[in-house]
């Protein structure tokens, strides 16, 4: 069974420009979730899609990311103008299903390691 | 103060050694957690999840101390492969979807 995709696996770009990034989640996971790693910090959550539905977005750190979920099947993160400070590691991981007291196992992709130069 | 908090290593240890890692979260309301293991530049993989009672998968066991607010993780018989960072990871209680992911502990087993 296929895991978690992600693409591009890197991403140069310029400040100003924008960036759009991929996530393919594992077949029959509703959930979709993004998470962003900057250098030296933690790995901190984005937002979560159930479906084609945003959950919980309270991660996205403001108005220039956005993320859609159309059709409940892959999901794009797109960074509109891309600044510097949104250099790091963005990863997108899938589960079966979320909530109640045991959070269900979420497989994560490689990641998109974008640039912003 | 962070929600989840790790102490970063190195731990450079002998293979064959015994490690354990200790992690802090902040939340008394948390009820998820898990260690998760990263080598470099790869994703973050489920290494185990935690329970109350405690748990052990072969070479690894993990503890919850709900009192003190604490996980642990522990590896004996250490291998040059249990090399990585290791992940502290505890759902945000507020919602159980949402996980806060530890800096992480770097550890590296020498032959």
């Amino acid at each position: 069974e296929a895991g978690v995709t992600q693409f591009p696996s890197h991403s140069v770009i310029e400040k100003g420009q924008t960036v759009t990034l991929r996530c393919d989640p594992i077949s029959g996971h509703d959930n979709l979730y993004w998470y962003r790693r900057v250098m030296g910090k933690e790995i901190k959550f984005l937002l979560h899609f159930v479906k084609e539905s945003k959950q919980d977005e309270s991660g996205m750190p403001n108005n220039r990311f956005l993320a859609e979920r159309t059709g409940g099947t892959y999901s794009t993160l797109k960074v509109q103008p891309a600044e510097l400070e949104d250099s790091g590691v963005y990863f997108c991981a899938s589960s079966l299903r979320a909530g109640g007291p045991l959070t269900d196992t979420q497989y994560f992709g490689p990641g998109t390691r974008l640039t912003v130069l | 103060r962070k929600e989840v908090e790790q102490d970063p290593g190195p731990f450079n240890v002998p293979e064959g050694a015994t490690v354990a890692f200790n992690c802090t979260y902040s939340n008394s309301a948390s009820q998820s957690f898990f260690w998760y293991r990263q080598d470099c530049r790869k994703e973050p993989k489920l290494l185990m999840s935690v329970y109350s009672s405690g748990n052990e998968d072969g070479r690894f066991t993990a503890q919850l101390n709900r009192a003190s607010q604490y996980i642990s993780l522990l590896i004996r018989d250490s291998k040059l492969s249990d090399s990585a960072t290791y992940l502290c990871v505890v759902n945000k209680a507020s919602s159980a979807s949402k996980i806060i992911f530890g800096s992480g502990t770097r550890l590296s087993i020498r032959p």
